[in-house]
């Protein structure tokens, strides 16, 4: 099927540790996301990517790091994990305004 | 700054009442506005939008008209069913060096039978 996919589905990670989500789409759309999403808060960019080989900060982009590896995947890292960051992570992707999103990773650090 | 501002939740309605749930924006361009929605322990689904002043945006029952005046792109149903329970975000988008979206906080609409 057609879309955006994410793993792993679920994460618990100990404060300090690291690791990487995974998002991969199969719709050649240029442009990847990555949000986050908390109570009240609604969703948070992360970090974008408008193109292969290109990613800029979104509004909260301390803690993470991404990768473009190619057209179809973009990647999250948590280099050093903090409870703060325990959150749901959604990947997107779009080639217009209206971004098809994978169905997220719920991540508890403690 | 760009940014979408939604009533606060969460709503609880029986079934068959009539749902509003108000939204409005502030942004510096003209933005395409959008209704998403996310039932429980899914990813968010596009549900209706519109991309221009008085378009009307329709879907499974769902309408909401893009009132540029009013800044405002208020969700409404006639007659909300279980099934409708989920987390509802507007959300408006912008052209700038790529898609910008914002999203609200989100609406959390509960139906009982």
């Amino acid at each position: 099927n057609a879309g955006v996919t994410q793993t792993p589905k679920f994460q618990v990670l100990k404060t300090g540790q690291s690791m990487t989500l995974q998002c991969a789409q199969d719709m050649n759309h240029n442009s990847m996301y990555w949000y986050r999403q908390d109570p009240g808060m609604g969703l948070r960019l992360i970090y974008y990517s408008a193109s292969e080989g290109t990613t800029d900060k979104g509004e909260v982009p301390n803690g993470y790091n991404v990768s473009r590896l190619n057209k179809r995947e973009f990647s999250l890292r948590l280099e050093s994990a903090a409870p703060s960051q325990t959150s749901v992570y959604f990947c997107a992707s779009s080639d217009g305004p209206k971004p098809l999103f994978g169905q997220g990773t719920r991540l508890t650090v403690v | 700054g760009d940014s979408v501002t939604q009533m606060e939740g969460p709503v609880t309605l029986s079934e068959e009442a009539f749902l509003t749930i108000n939204c409005t924006y502030t942004a510096t361009g003209y933005p395409s506005l959008f209704w998403y929605v996310q039932y429980p322990g899914e990813g968010l689904q596009l549900l209706l939008k519109a991309t221009k002043a008085d378009d009307k945006g329709s879907n499974k029952g769902f309408e909401a008209t893009y009132r540029k005046e009013t800044t405002s792109f208020h969700l409404e149903k006639g007659s909300v069913q279980v099934s409708d329970s989920a987390v509802y975000f507007c959300a408006l988008s912008l052209k700038t060096s790529y898609d910008k979206v914002i999203f609200g906080p989100g609406t959390s609409l509960s139906v009982i039978p």
